[in-house]
């Protein structure tokens, strides 16, 4: 059983497109954030939602949107895609920070390449 | 803000032998600091969470040490599948839950 998945795995498409990296998880937290992994291997937090609630927005462009359906799900939409979005996406949930959240975990990420 | 320093950058060591990573923080009411591996093309896999300065946790070959300023991944008797990169992280009492990484470290060992 896979805790958190995303998908797709590969993304490569061109720039000004639109696209969206979907993301799942079955472990039942609260929480659940989106990170960017830059070529340095550096990985940066993007969002947090905590119940379908953002928490935490880290001076991302208005490019990148974030949705969140019911607190299971995080997919991350993003629009006029550039260069310099190219990295790897990762989503991760933990629990509740009321209940004393702890450790995150993460999906498998998702190479986004821009063309 | 929250910083994390890894040091070294990158460790190469033979087969069994023992060896330490570094892991400098600084945070404003430290929630906790984290551990994780990841192996190229793969999410950070969570290995341990330390809360307070003289903590300790184990598992397997890794020892993970905690002081007021750093904490330490010692590991005794490497194994070639101990091989993958290192990450630290911190997370604040005033940062909802988000981690700040560190940069990793790369561990290779070689047989």
């Amino acid at each position: 059983d896979t805790a958190v998945s995303q998908t797709p795995k590969y993304l490569v498409t061109q720039m000004g497109n639109d696209k969206s990296i979907k993301c799942e998880q079955n472990l039942g937290h609260d929480t659940m954030y989106w990170y960017k992994q830059d070529s340095k291997k550096f990985l940066k937090i993007m969002f947090s939602y905590n119940n379908k609630e953002l928490i935490i927005n880290e001076t991302v462009p208005n490019r990148f949107s974030p949705k969140s359906p019911d607190k299971a799900h995080l997919n991350l939409h993003i629009n006029s895609l550039e260069l310099g979005d190219s990295a790897v996406y990762f989503c991760a949930s933990s629990q509740d920070r009321l209940q004393g959240g702890t450790e995150a975990f993460f999906g498998q990420g998702t190479r986004l390449t821009v063309v | 803000e929250d910083q994390v320093t890894q040091s070294p950058e990158a460790l190469r060591l033979q087969e069994g032998e023992s060896s330490s990573l570094n892991c400098s923080y600084t945070v404003s009411g430290l929630r906790g600091l984290f551990w994780y591996r990841q192996d190229p093309g793969k999410g950070p896999e969570f290995l341990f969470t330390l809360y307070s300065a003289g903590e300790e946790k184990e598992k397997e070959r890794l020892k993970a040490t905690l002081t007021k300023k750093e904490s330490f991944l010692h590991i005794t008797a490497p194994k070639p599948e101990d091989s993958a990169t290192y990450l630290c992280a911190v997370s604040s009492n005033f940062g909802n839950e988000k981690l700040t990484f560190g940069t990793g470290t790369r561990l290779t060992i070689i047989p």
